[in-house]
């Protein structure tokens, strides 16, 4: 089944404690992006990569590192996790970056406390 | 700035009944319009997904439509059923120097279809 796995779906962590979201496709796509969504807000993009080894910021990169060493991962880093980085993030993948439906993932409820 | 307003913001009717949604935006340069619909908590699936040159499409009870020259976007749901309770995002894809093809998303309109 085409999916796009992310884990854990739900933390809750500590501020400064340093964690990672892992986000796998399965479908062979060269694009995937992370999002996220805060309550009022639409999804706002964090980062995105075009293909391996290809990342660059989105709209609110502040706070967060990605990396793609190969083409079904893309995991989320928070090096110092700070509490307005509490929100519901999204990993999605397309098969290009063009007109071509993007596959998000179920999302991680993170709160960081 | 690129925006993508839509409206209402939520909305309740009864089961059975037709409804739409709307979504007016400033993207530029544009590449599609797509709608998404989003259970609470989970990530959003792709409803509609219509290029410059479409101006509706399609998906069982739910029919999309564009107008480029307005920028303006509907979604219409036929003979709603409890399952679409549930939020629905229209999305402007644009195109930037960098290449990137950001999403920009919409608030979403939240229908609550009810018994």
């Amino acid at each position: 089944e085409a999916q796009v796995t992310q884990n854990p779906r739900y933390l809750i962590t500590v501020t400064g404690k340093k964690l990672t979201v892992t986000c796998s496709q399965n479908m062979n796509h060269e694009y995937m992006s992370w999002y996220r969504q805060d309550p009022g807000l639409g999804l706002r993009q964090i980062y995105y990569s075009m293909n391996v080894e290809v990342t660059d910021k989105g709209d609110v990169p502040e706070g967060y590192k990605v990396s793609r060493k190969e083409k079904r991962n893309f995991p989320l880093i928070l090096e110092s996790p700070s509490p307005n980085q509490t929100s519901l993030y999204f990993c999605a993948s397309s098969l290009s970056r063009m007109n071509t439906e993007a596959f998000f993932g179920q999302g991680t409820r993170l709160t960081v406390v | 700035k690129n925006q993508v307003e839509q409206s209402p913001q939520s909305l309740i009717i009864l089961e059975g009944k037709n409804c739409t949604l709307q979504c007016n935006y400033t993207v530029s340069p544009f590449s599609n319009l797509r709608w998404y619909k989003q259970d609470t908590g989970r990530g959003p699936v792709s409803l509609t997904i219509m290029t410059f040159s479409e101006n509706t499409k399609s998906n069982g009870r739910y029919t999309a439509t564009l107008d480029a020259d307005t920028k303006q976007s509907s979604l219409h749901i036929t003979a709603s059923q409890l399952s679409d309770s549930a939020s629905y995002i229209c999305v402007v894809s644009a195109v930037t120097n960098s290449g990137n093809t950001p999403l920009v998303f919409g608030k979403g309109t939240r229908l609550s279809v009810i018994a």
